[in-house]
């Protein structure tokens, strides 16, 4: 089982929809979790993260933990055609230092005018 | 205050030819990264430097080495480059705060 696998997509929502996408993890000690965002021919942007805590919400995001069923959620609310790009989400790699990530292979989202 | 900066942003090679990619960052983090994606593949770890003077092997080592120049900069080499290795090429780099902070990425083609 890899370390952390998403749903490749495309997933396509229409303007001001919320949009879903998830992230299932391997490890059940894992103790934070990162999404980026990815735009086509950009790198890589990190746009949230949380802990094994609890659930965090920065304005139209909001990421939420299910820890029995390992997996976490990113939530956008009222999608904009600017959120169409690719989610990567990352855990703390199982091995080589702490700060090492694994990420997922992303999840293409659509937001349809 | 740039972040993190990489060299070339594209770049051609013929099979066997050897090159470096350079990545230089600001925010004074201990740890950098080199990564590579490919389409379907997400991004995987070729190699990293937990802090100065330390590199160790990521997932996919194979065919590349690097070299931590100083805090600021960390070296990615091709010494002798195959198709296989056509792929786009991130710098990253880590402090105390969470999350990796990427550069804008080298898109390598190997004829």
């Amino acid at each position: 089982q890899k370390e952390v696998e998403q749903n490749s997509g495309p997933l396509s929502v229409p303007e001001g929809a919320i949009a879903s996408l998830n992230c299932t993890y391997s490890d059940r000690g894992s103790q934070s979790f990162f999404w980026y965002r990815q735009y086509s021919g950009k790198s890589p942007e990190l746009i949230m993260f949380i802990y094994s805590n609890g659930d965090k919400e920065d304005g139209r995001f909001t990421a939420q933990l299910n820890k029995a069923s390992q997996y976490v959620s990113l939530l956008i609310r009222d999608s904009q055609p600017s959120d169409s790009a690719t989610y990567l989400c990352a855990v703390p790699a199982l091995s080589g230092s702490a700060r090492q990530l694994t990420f997922g292979s992303g999840t293409q989202l659509t937001v349809l005018p | 205050n740039a972040g993190v900066t990489q060299t070339p942003k594209f770049q051609v090679l013929k099979t066997g030819q050897s090159m470096t990619l350079q990545c230089a960052q600001d925010m004074n983090h201990n740890s950098m990264y080199w990564y590579r994606q490919d389409p379907g593949m997400g991004l995987r770890l070729i190699y990293y430097s937990a802090s100065e003077g330390t590199t160790d092997k990521g997932e996919v080592p194979n065919g590349y080495n690097v070299s931590r120049l100083n805090k600021r900069e960390f070296s990615l080499r091709l010494e002798s480059a195959a198709p296989s290795q056509t792929s786009v090429y991130f710098c990253a780099s880590s402090d105390t705060n969470p999350g990796q902070f990427f550069g804008s990425g080298t898109q390598l083609s190997v004829l």
